[in-house]
């Protein structure tokens, strides 16, 4: 079964932390896309990898960075977090074969004080 | 650019009721359409999907059909169940326009007894 991991279900930060957001998958995926998710906003497209150590930009990056040193692992950092990035993250991975079948993690939410 | 436009939610029905979720979309081309389904607690995953005009993607008694002439992607389903309650998403994508899926904003649905 294809399977796709968060670090964390729930997360508290405090405004100006540094906050990592780890997403691990074991599909052997090429793409990797971190999202986040906020009531009638549907979902939006933070940053995106195609392959290990290549990143391209979202529609909202500003305020958030990645890394991808391994096929299999995504990472979202938040800086110094403030309270509006308080929200719903979602990882998700898929083949490049196939890149509308994304396959979504359970999902992280942040909070921040 | 291309956006996706649903209905508002939450739309709340009673168990074997008729389901219509809308969704239209505006776009250069004809991109692929797809429903995504985000259960309680959990990440999204692909429900069915159109690539070109005149398609029907089905899944699980769901039906959509591909209407280019009203760049439209109804979801619709003949008799709903409490186990379907969830929030539905309709995406795009364009093939070799990269790997982005552009999301709707959700509709929540509502099944009771």
């Amino acid at each position: 079964d294809v399977k796709v991991t968060q670090s964390s279900r729930y997360l508290v930060k405090r405004t100006g932390e540094k906050v990592f957001l780890e997403c691990v998958q074991d599909m052997d995926h090429e793409n990797m896309f971190w999202y986040r998710q906020d009531p009638g906003l549907g979902l939006r497209l933070i940053y995106f990898s195609y392959d290990v150590k290549m990143k391209e930009k979202g529609d909202i990056p500003e305020g958030y960075s990645v890394s991808r040193e391994k096929k299999e692992r995504f990472s979202l950092i938040l800086e110094s977090a403030s309270t509006n990035q308080t929200s719903m993250y979602l990882c998700a991975s898929t083949p490049g074969s196939r890149a509308y079948e994304q396959y979504f993690g359970p999902g992280t939410r942040l909070t921040v004080t | 650019g291309n956006s996706v436009t649903q209905m508002e939610g939450p739309v709340t029905l009673s168990e074997e009721a008729f389901l219509t979720i809308n969704c239209t979309y505006t776009a250069t081309g004809y991109p692929s359409l797809f429903w995504y389904v985000q259960y309680p607690g959990e990440g999204l995953q692909l429900l069915l999907k159109a690539t070109k005009a005149d398609d029907k993607g089905s899944n699980k008694g769901f039906e959509a059909t591909y209407r280019k002439e009203t760049t439209s992607f109804h979801l619709e389903k003949g008799s709903v169940q409490v186990s379907d309650s969830a929030v539905y998403f309709c995406a795009l994508i364009f093939t070799g326009g990269g790997n982005k899926l552009t999301f709707g904003t959700g509709t929540q649905l509502k099944v009771e007894l």
